[in-house]
């Protein structure tokens, strides 16, 4: 596909489980950031990847969350021990790193809701 | 960090224009952005502005910047039912990584 895909679209779960979330960027770009979009509010920072390293994970409210993207391409946001307050749509954005990289295009997100 | 705000809510009527505003606090931005969101959908961009520019005109989108008072505007003219989204400002910080979010304004077209 030509756009940003995320897997699950939604997923439910219990509180204090594991969560992963998938994010497959459009193909070449070689950035990837990650948002956290809480209901009635704009999207927050999590963090950002260029290539295979975390270039940028200031984002990340707590140990609990991590994120990783061992090839450059598709990167998996993992939650631990699951909470009601990490319940929000997940949304991940990719970027060309080729004069254009400041251009980031969404995904339609995966919504998370901790029950 | 870097702040942005918004209006919530702009009502307007189909045809005529709506102009959305946004302000942000850091001064070094580099890039400034306007998203559109509808109701189950992701974000998609619509047009964004350098920082040493003052306008920037796309089809019936313009946008204004005044980095002096550090304010943001989007214009959309001949407005149609199909632009009744959410519209987000958002903000290039952290080097050159970040985008900083508004809270979006929520743009309602009435026939």
């Amino acid at each position: 596909g030509a756009g940003v895909s995320q897997t699950p679209s939604n997923k439910v779960t219990e509180k204090g489980k594991y969560v992963e979330l998938r994010c497959d960027p459009i193909s070449g770009h070689t950035a990837l950031y990650w948002y956290r979009q809480s209901l009635g509010q704009g999207p927050e920072f999590l963090i950002y990847f260029q290539g295979t390293g975390a270039a940028d994970d200031s984002g990340l409210p707590n140990d609990r969350f991590f994120a990783v993207r061992p090839e450059g391409s598709v990167s998996t946001l993992k939650i631990q021990r699951t909470e009601r307050g990490d319940s929000a749509v997940y949304l991940c954005a990719s970027s060309s790193g080729q004069g254009m990289e400041h251009e980031q295009y969404f995904g339609p997100g995966t919504r998370l809701t901790v029950t | 960090g870097e702040d942005v705000e918004q209006s919530l809510f702009l009502s307007v009527r189909e045809g005529d224009s709506s102009v959305i505003n946004c302000t942000y606090t850091d001064s070094s931005s580099t890039y400034l952005y306007w998203y559109k969101q509808e109701p189950g959908a992701g974000l998609q961009l619509l047009t964004y502005i350098f920082s040493n520019m003052d306008m920037k005109q796309d089809q019936r989108l313009t946008v204004l910047l005044n980095k002096k008072d550090k304010h943001l505007s989007l214009r959309i003219a001949d407005t149609q039912t199909g632009d009744s989204a959410i519209y987000f400002c958002a903000v290039l910080t952290g080097g050159g990584n970040k985008l900083t979010f508004g809270t979006g304004t929520q743009l309602k077209v009435e026939l």
